[in-house]
């Protein structure tokens, strides 16, 4: 098992243009999740997502839209980059609550580092 | 919403010493306490966690804490050694009534063992 990757590892964009984001996981997980990560500011819930089909905003959402159209795969977009949105982003995954002998924590990617001039 | 804090922001011990760090938590509902470590340039990987129907866990020289009534958990390191040199996350989730599993995240603690 891979268990959860991301891509791009990393990017640069300038003020204003657009990218996404992709998070995968193989381990069938229900629930997934994409935080940034700031200096001193620990991991920021940005948006999370129950199941296929679905999505709900987390902590900090604006500047961000989310799609999970398959299980396995996680969407995170920004429409027109703002250099407050330079950040590490990290994915993560995590069985649904109440599964049998099953751990409920979140298995995090890798990473994508982000720079917005 | 919960609120985590963590505490130290940094530490640094001498390698064979012992390290803690300390988190308090606001949600009185909040049942599970998960640790993670995160490496340079690594995304977070879990340590060890607990329950709230448990006081304390160790897993070789790791070990956690959690004080429900005072609503703070610990992680204790013994015979610190160069490899554990990383950022270290607690975290929390809520009762049975958080949406989407969803943890909440201390500052980190950048802990440095030195040789």
């Amino acid at each position: 098992n891979a268990g959860v990757t991301q891509t791009p590892k990393f990017r640069v964009l300038k003020t204003g243009q657009s990218m996404t984001l992709l998070c995968a996981q193989d381990m069938n997980h229900e629930y997934m999740y994409w935080y940034r990560q700031d200096p001193g500011m620990g991991l920021r819930l940005i948006h999370y997502s129950v199941g296929e089909g679905t999505t709900a905003k987390g902590e900090v959402p604006d500047g961000y839209n989310v799609s999970r159209l398959k299980k396995q795969n996680f969407l995170l977009g920004l429409e027109s980059a703002a250099p407050s949105q330079t950040s590490v982003y990290f994915c993560a995954s995590t069985n649904t609550l109440g599964d049998r002998g099953v751990r409920e924590t979140q298995y995090f990617g890798p990473g994508t580092r982000l720079l917005v001039l | 919403g919960e609120n985590v804090e963590q505490h130290p922001s940094t530490l640094s011990v001498q390698e064979g010493d012992s390290a803690v760090i300390k988190c308090t938590y606001s949600d009185s509902a909040s049942n599970y306490f998960p640790w993670y470590k995160q490496e340079l340039g690594k995304g977070p990987q879990l340590i060890i966690d607990i329950r709230s129907n448990v006081g304390e866990k160790k897993d070789q020289r790791i070990a956690v804490t959690l004080n429900k009534t005072a609503k703070h958990f610990s992680l204790h390191i013994t015979e610190t050694q160069p490899e554990d040199s990383a950022v270290y996350f607690c975290a929390s989730k809520g009762g049975i009534k958080a949406a989407g599993n969803k943890l909440t995240f201390g500052g980190g603690t950048r802990v440095l063992v030195k040789p």
